[in-house]
């Protein structure tokens, strides 16, 4: 089945600064998205983003389907922006319509 | 907004007991998915279905069956719960076949004693 490997693994930020979070897989996608794990366990959404740019707030996304990778930028961070971050895609070859995840950055932003 | 919504967030039940989890969502949605997720082995799908009465095993239904009788409701059921279903259920729902958007619900903290 279709690969999905996020970087990095983890990674510590001051408040403030900004991150770039990346999502490499492995086959064509018809579907792609970006989610955030609030301390509950919930995942939110971020961005439905199979491919082009998006922009919401501080956080934008680019997803460059030919060349198989995303990327979820994050600006000005805040604590509230702490959790672990997802990347989960469809592939186009198989036809299975569920989400295949990676195993998610985790953020701790600190003040 | 899309709602999904799980029926109960923390249940504690024994080895042996049948165990219910509801997921219904208010979207219309053709498609609806059970993931559970734990720590080091990431999300891992179990079941989904797209449409009423049909279902499709994901990567690990063993010890586990589903039901949608109702398109807004999919149920996952554990016949006779283990301790090694200890986890966190999330469902999802979305539609418009493979390219539709997934939302996911609150999450269900099973612990099996």
């Amino acid at each position: 089945g279709i690969q999905v490997e996020q970087s990095p693994p983890d990674l510590i930020l001051q408040e403030g600064a900004n991150s770039t979070l990346r999502c490499n897989f492995s086959d064509s996608v018809n579907n792609l998205q970006w989610f955030h794990q609030n301390p509950w366990g919930q995942l939110i959404n971020l961005f439905y983003i199979p491919s082009g740019t998006k922009q919401n707030g501080r956080l934008s996304a680019t997803t460059v389907a030919t060349e198989r990778y995303s990327l979820l930028y994050i600006s000005s961070s805040q604590t509230t922006d702490s959790g672990v971050y997802f990347c989960a895609v469809v592939s186009r070859d198989t036809g299975r319509r569920a989400l295949t995840f990676g195993s998610g950055t985790r953020l701790q932003v600190q003040p | 907004d899309v709602k999904v919504t799980q029926s109960s967030r923390y249940l504690v039940k024994r080895t042996g007991e049948k165990v219910f989890l509801e997921c219904v969502q208010d979207m219309d949605h053709e498609n609806m998915f059970w993931y559970r997720q734990d720590p080091g082995l990431g999300l891992r799908l179990i079941y989904f279905s797209y449409d009423v009465k049909m279902k499709e095993k994901g990567d690990i239904p063993e010890g586990y069956s589903v039901s949608r009788e109702k398109k807004e409701r999919f149920s996952l059921i554990l016949e006779s719960a283990s301790t090694n279903q200890t986890s966190m259920y999330l469902c999802a729902s979305g539609g418009s076949g493979a390219t539709g958007e997934l939302f996911f619900g609150e999450g269900s903290r099973l612990t099996v004693l």
